[in-house]
């Protein structure tokens, strides 16, 4: 099984200010996402990147996958209490094997 | 609506009384998987299906089983549970295996006493 490893665990930031989640491995994968989990719910997918140097844009969020295709980074700019959430990053091996990091819990305080 | 829908959402049992949690797809999906989430350790598959009657093991199998008759229904049945399968559950569908848009069922958090 591949390991993602997401950093930091734990993020608490005053609205208004940007945030940078980083998802690490040391697989190759085919493609990686990024999903918001709110309490109660279950993950939402945010995007999907394909490229190794790929840039996704959001609105206010922004996705990089690595050049090598083993690590990918969301970047909130201007942070809102509603980005509040456990942010997953998951990537797919060849063989279509979907594997997930633990998370990083984000909160913004208003 | 397109979703993914799971009951129960909540359940409390005792150690091996035998389970069931349903989980249904409106969206045609040939895809289904089940995932239990643990602090810590993110979500792990525990069973998927790539079309009726067709199922395999993820990473996590022991002490499940499910099952694929119909198309939109993908149950995941515990016979025996027990202290150790106490965690967070979803059921998730998409069009294929390796789909991109991957949707998830609300969660079933199940605590076995």
């Amino acid at each position: 099984t591949q390991l993602l490893e997401q950093s930091p665990q734990f993020l608490s930031i005053q609205e208004g200010e940007n945030l940078t989640v980083y998802c690490n491995s040391s697989s190759v994968f085919s493609s990686l996402q990024w999903y918001r989990q709110e309490p109660g719910e279950g993950p939402v997918l945010l995007v999907t990147v394909v490229t190794g140097g790929e840039v996704k844009k959001l609105k206010r969020l922004t996705f990089q996958f690595g050049d090598a295709r083993k690590d990918s980074s969301l970047h909130i700019t201007a942070a809102q209490p509603g980005d509040t959430g456990l942010y997953l990053c998951a990537g797919y091996s060849n063989d279509y094997k979907l594997s997930f990091g633990a998370g990083t819990t984000v909160t913004v305080r208003a | 609506e397109a979703q993914v829908t799971q009951n129960p959402r909540y359940l409390i049992t005792v150690t091996g009384k035998k389970l069931t949690v349903t989980c249904s797809q409106n969206m045609n999906h040939e895809y289904m998987s089940w995932y239990r989430q643990d602090p810590g350790l993110g979500l792990r598959q525990i069973y998927y299906s790539m079309n009726v009657e067709v199922t395999d093991k993820g990473d996590v199998p022991e002490g499940y089983k499910v099952s694929r008759k119909e198309k939109r229904n993908f149950p995941l049945i515990l016979e025996s549970p027990s202290p150790n399968q106490t965690s967070l559950y979803f059921c998730a569908s998409s069009f294929v295996r390796g789909g991109y848009e991957q949707y998830f069922g609300p969660g079933t958090r199940l605590t076995v006493t």
